[in-house]
């Protein structure tokens, strides 16, 4: 089945950590995005990628990291600079063009501090 | 920039009856998609329902539909005979159109309303 993996479901992080989350696609589709949640609160835009080796900030940007060496694979880094990180992890991806271009979200990573 | 808000935390509603949950946006464009998306429990988002802001004509499906006024810049969803599945957080979501350049891929999110069903 076609879908958007995430993994692991869950991630604890110790203190001056980096941790990296995978985000893995076989839909063929050309954007990834990386989104956080927090409680009570919508989702906010970390970075997004349009096509292979290019990706652009989003919103709260800081203290993540991203590439896209591959269409299919668009993995996460939180770094110890992130100091608030616990929150709720979800890639999406999307076909670009056309008037049926909608988002494809995965299951989520739950990220938590030690 | 774009907000979208959400002015309902928490709604509940019986079921088999309908429920309206509401969602104002603000922008300066004239042309954009708007989205409700739910998240159960499972934390899964899927998505409900899409409307492209050229088109007069309120979007359906099946029991989902939308009252979009977009003069007034209002986005509501009506659920009609509410089911225990229906149960989840509802989230608006705003999405400039392609053409506008860098960015127009994003979405723009509310907070979100909780939806419990009460059998």
């Amino acid at each position: 089945d076609g879908g958007i993996t995430q993994s692991p479901k869950y991630l604890f992080r110790k203190e001056g950590q980096n941790v990296t989350l995978s985000c893995e696609q076989n839909l063929n589709h050309d954007a990834m995005y990386w989104y956080r949640q927090d409680p009570g609160q919508g989702l906010r835009l970390i970075y997004y990628s349009q096509i292979v080796n290019d990706f652009q900030k989003g919103d709260i940007a800081e203290g993540y990291s991203v590439s896209r060496e591959k269409k299919e694979s668009f993995p996460l880094t939180v770094t110890s600079a992130q100091k608030n990180p616990t929150a709720f992890y979800l890639c999406a991806s999307s076909i670009t063009g056309g008037a049926n271009e909608k988002l494809f979200f995965g299951s989520g990573t739950q990220l938590s501090v030690l | 920039a774009q907000t979208v808000t959400q002015s309902q935390p928490e709604m509940s509603v019986q079921e088999a009856e309908t429920v309206t949950l509401s969602c104002t946006y603000d922008t300066s464009e004239s042309d954009y998609y708007l989205f409700w998306y739910k998240q159960p429990p499972s934390r899964q988002m899927i998505l409900v329902i899409r409307q492209e802001a050229y088109k007069q004509q309120n979007a359906t499906e099946n029991r989902f539909s939308v009252n979009f006024q977009k003069a007034a810049k209002s986005f509501s969803l009506k659920i009609s005979d509410s089911q225990l599945g229906d149960a989840a957080m509802y989230f608006c979501a705003y999405r400039r159109p392609r053409l506008a350049g860098a960015g127009s891929y994003q979405l723009t999110f509310g907070k979100g309303t909780k939806l419990s069903v009460i059998p």
